[in-house]
């Protein structure tokens, strides 16, 4: 398909066990982030790639995040030992990069994957 | 340190009326602002923008107001449908750098 595609939709894990998630970007897009929404709250910044530059991690919660992005396309959030608080949609976002004179700085997103750990 | 805030939870408008949507920010190098909507179980979706050298920025019923001294940008819906039922969520960024987004407020428009 032409948009953001995040795989898997829900996943259901026990507690300390680890998850991928994976996001598919819009081709052509430079940039890609992840978010996440906790039940009742807002878009939480997580990590931003941009090109080959070294990626934004401001936003992750632990060391038990992490994120890569290969070949500046797929990218894969991996939580490690999850944890109940972890639980939360987890969104993918592409764009094309900023610093376009014409570009927006939309942000196209995918459906998320719905995290829940027991 | 919230670089982006939407004061209100949640806005009830009766059909065919204004709906206000408000948000401020912090950090005086965003230059670009823009809003989302999202409905349940999907991803946010994209509304509307406004550049840091404009104050005001209109597509059909959505208007975004820019306030650049008082660091506050509005969203304008008129008329409200109930279709436009969902959580907004207001965003900023600078050029090259990450997007943040606020709490997001969500619109209630009763027929």
């Amino acid at each position: 398909g032409a948009g953001v595609s995040q795989s898997p939709s829900n996943k259901v894990t026990e507690k300390g066990k680890d998850v991928e998630l994976r996001c598919d970007p819009i081709s052509g897009h430079t940039a890609l982030y992840w978010y996440r929404q906790s039940l009742g709250q807002g878009l939480e910044f997580l990590i931003y790639f941009q090109g080959n530059s070294a990626p934004d991690k401001s936003g992750l919660p632990s060391d038990r995040f992490s994120a890569e992005r290969t070949g500046g396309s797929v990218s894969t959030l991996t939580i490690q030992r999850t944890q109940q608080e972890d639980s939360a949609v987890y969104l993918c976002a592409s764009s094309f990069f900023l610093r376009a004179r014409t570009n927006t700085g939309e942000l196209f997103f995918g459906e998320g994957s719905r995290l829940t750990v027991l | 340190d919230q670089q982006v805030k939407q004061n209100s939870p949640s806005l009830s408008v009766q059909e065919g009326r204004i709906s206000i949507l408000n948000c401020d920010y912090t950090n005086s190098m965003f230059d670009y602002f823009l809003w989302y909507k999202k409905y349940p179980a999907e991803g946010p979706t994209f509304l509307i923008s406004i550049s840091s050298i404009k104050d005001k920025n209109e597509d059909g019923r959505f208007t975004v107001f820019l306030n650049k001294s008082a660091k506050h940008l509005s969203l304008h819906i008129v008329p409200s449908q109930p279709g436009d039922s969902a959580v907004y969520f207001c965003a900023a960024s600078a050029r090259g750098f990450k997007t943040i987004f606020g709490a997001g407020t969500r619109l209630f428009v009763k027929a």
